[in-house]
């Protein structure tokens, strides 16, 4: 069985600096998926940024970026210039055959 | 702008009483799947369905959760008979299976909150 392992329950990043977000994960395939998603207090389900594992190039989206090792099992997410509106509970996520697992979470919190 | 939508999205029940959920995928996706959400447990897989047929419920407890898609656009999900600890906020996605591997990309519906009482 896969797990994801988010060590942070909290960060906290002062606006307009730059965050990173761990997220590890362990499983015996080599072809899947990593997610970022963003739950503000809305309780919505946001997808922030989608990486393959069999792409080497690290996924950005505007503001935000992973650092992808696969070998370390390692997921990240970099949030650059945060923004009040980036302060949310982010989770990570691993999909492999149609079944995804998620972390627990890490709350960020975006101080003015 | 293509959206998952799910009804209702507040329910406030008693203990005994039938609860159906419902959710509509994004036009198009061929796959959905149901989460519940609680503090204790966090996010967890209930069921998921390709193509209209369940591929995994193992994640549902059996005795009084069923999921069903009546048809490719609209997916259900009862609580018969509802228990207090059935309260939490149960989220549907869609996806599409695209791309290397043909893994999908899921996109949330904005959930049900259910408290049972």
């Amino acid at each position: 069985a896969q797990t994801v392992t988010q060590s942070q329950p909290e960060m906290s990043v002062q606006e307009a600096e730059t965050v990173t977000l761990s997220c590890t994960y362990d499983t015996s395939e080599s072809d899947y998926y990593l997610f970022w998603y963003k739950q503000p207090p809305s309780r919505q389900m946001i997808l922030v940024i989608r990486q393959e594992a069999y792409k080497q190039q690290n996924a950005t989206e505007n503001r935000f970026s992973v650092n992808f090792q696969k070998a370390a099992k390692s997921f990240s997410l970099k949030i650059s210039d945060s923004q009040l509106g980036d302060a949310a509970m982010y989770f990570c996520a691993f999909t492999n055959a149609g079944k995804s697992t998620f972390g627990d979470g890490t709350t960020l919190t975006v101080k003015p | 702008d293509a959206r998952v939508t799910q009804t209702p999205r507040h329910k406030v029940t008693e203990m005994g009483q039938e609860v159906t959920m419902r959710c509509q995928p994004i036009l198009g996706h061929n796959t959905v799947f149901w989460y519940r959400q609680t503090m204790m447990q966090g996010l967890e897989l209930l069921a998921y369905f390709r193509n209209r047929a369940p591929l995994d419920d193992s994640g549902m407890p059996k005795d009084r959760f069923s999921a069903e898609m009546p048809d490719a656009t609209l997916a259900t999900l009862k609580i018969q008979p509802s228990e207090p600890r059935d309260s939490a906020v149960y989220f549907c996605a869609s996806g599409l299976p695209t791309g290397h591997g043909q893994r999908e990309t899921q996109y949330f519906g904005p959930g049900t909150r259910l408290l049972v009482l």
